[in-house]
């Protein structure tokens, strides 16, 4: 099992453009997350998802779209990235069975870069 | 408003003595806690959960203690390795809120041979 898989692993973007970062895990679970981890901050939520087809905030969502695909693919879009979301994306997913005890299996992260 | 706090400098011992990390919470009444490791340039890698009405929780030499009333978690490592060295953050877990963490921003561990 790959586990969680993100794409791209390193990203440059100019102020203004957008992008999508791509999320799949191969666990069969019903959760996804995405994080965003900043020197100092600790890792923030930005989206989660509880299952297919819903979604909802987190802490900072601001300037952030998500897509939950299919129960395997979670995908994050900055529609116009600005220097502020500089950072380092994680995606990660549980096994959320009703109970709040599910530990959570993160991704390698997406180290993006906005000029 | 809720906060979590982990000892914000980097500790650095000898290998062989016992690391301990302090995760210290606010305003917050958490059903559970959660320790991760990370590694530089990895995602984070879950280690233990402790309930809340549990005490200590042990996993070979990783320990664990959960005390609500002082509002606090440590995190031990004993007969600590080099390859012990790496970030180690706690997370708090919400009532009603599914699988919803709440992380500190994590300590850094160096284990010097």
């Amino acid at each position: 099992n790959a586990g969680v898989t993100q794409t791209p692993k390193f990203q440059v973007l100019k102020t203004g453009q957008s992008m999508t970062l791509q999320c799949a895990q191969d666990m069969n679970h019903n959760s996804m997350y995405w994080y965003r981890q900043d020197p100092g901050m600790g890792l923030r939520l930005i989206y989660y998802s509880a299952s297919e087809g819903t979604t909802d905030k987190g802490e900072v969502p601001n300037g952030y779209n998500v897509s939950r695909l299919n129960k395997r693919e979670f995908s994050l879009r900055l529609e116009s990235a600005a220097p502020s979301q500089t950072s380092v994306y994680f995606c990660a997913s549980s096994e959320d069975r009703g109970y709040s005890t599910d530990t959570q299996y993160f991704g390698p992260g997406t180290r993006l870069t906005v000029l | 408003s809720q906060k979590i706090e982990q000892n914000s400098e980097a500790l650095n011992i000898q290998e062989g003595k016992t690391a301990t990390l302090t995760c210290n919470y606010t305003n917050y009444s958490p059903a559970y806690l959660q320790w991760y490791r990370q590694d530089p340039g990895r995602g984070p890698v879950f280690l233990l959960l402790i309930r809340e009405n549990e005490k200590e929780k042990r996993k070979e030499r990783l320990k664990v203690t959960f005390d609500t009333t002082l509002k606090q978690s440590l995190f031990h490592i004993t007969a600590s390795q080099p390859a012990d060295s790496a970030t180690y953050l706690c997370a708090l877990d919400r009532y009603n809120q599914g699988g919803k963490l709440i992380f500190g921003q994590g300590t850094e561990l160096s284990v010097k041979p």
